[in-house]
């Protein structure tokens, strides 16, 4: 079946650091990947995607590369601000038995201090 | 107004007792979905449904049940609520055809049972 591993959290940074947050999947297929991301309080809103293998997603400085050679998806930021604190979810999306659902790893919490 | 609202925000209630979560949207989108998130395990799916003929379970839907009124309104129903069901819900929608596999998320609902 389809799966999704990410690094356990949390991670914590100094404002201004680089951010990776590993993402490796197992799927049949050609699944579409995604990174959701969590804030207090709130539901998951979509941060990016990619369709299709070397497809870059991007937004709000965040980045990640569909690599099908390795079956990973890692999250990156140049520089994380305080409010880039939250917990972000890795997911694929794939046909089962002719649906389309998600698969989402456990999550990883980030904690930005100033 | 937000897109996918869900009510209650909050529950507390005791084992045994029949529970029913709502959840409606005004994307206009088929697709409705039901998740529970469990500290540590991220995202499982409960219930979805493609459109409002059509319900299928997903991986833990033991336990629950659903109903769709309409293409804007999916209920989820305990039927006969315990403890280990002390989760944070969420309701998702997406659209049909190209796009579907992004998923849009609502507030979420904190249920405690007692």
């Amino acid at each position: 079946g389809n799966s999704v591993t990410q690094m356990e959290g949390p991670v914590t940074l100094s404002e201004e650091a680089f951010l990776t947050i590993n993402c490796t999947y197992t799927a049949t297929g050609y699944p579409s990947l995604f990174w959701y991301v969590q804030y207090p309080g709130e539901g998951l809103q979509l941060l990016l995607k990619a369709t299709k293998a070397d497809d870059k997603g991007s937004n709000k400085g965040f980045e990640a590369t569909y690599r099908k050679e390795t079956t990973s998806f890692h999250l990156e930021k140049g520089s994380v601000q305080v409010s880039d604190s939250a917990v972000y979810f890795c997911a694929l999306s794939a046909l089962n038995s002719g649906y389309s659902t998600l698969t989402f790893g456990k999550g990883t919490m980030l904690l930005v201090s100033p | 107004d937000a897109d996918v609202t869900q009510t209650p925000r909050n529950r507390i209630t005791k084992t045994g007792k029949r529970i029913m979560l709502e959840c409606s949207q005004t994307k206009g989108h088929d697709r409705m979905y039901w998740y529970r998130q469990d500290p540590g395990l991220g995202l499982r799916l409960i219930y979805y449904s493609f459109d409002v003929k059509d319900i299928n379970k997903g991986e833990i839907s033991d336990g629950y049940s659903v109903s769709r009124q309409a293409q804007a309104k999916f209920s989820l129903s305990l039927e006969s609520a315990i403890p280990n069901q002390t989760a944070l819900y969420f309701c998702a929608t997406s659209e049909s055809g190209p796009g579907g596999d992004t998923q849009y998320f609502g507030p979420g609902t904190r249920l405690t049972v007692l």
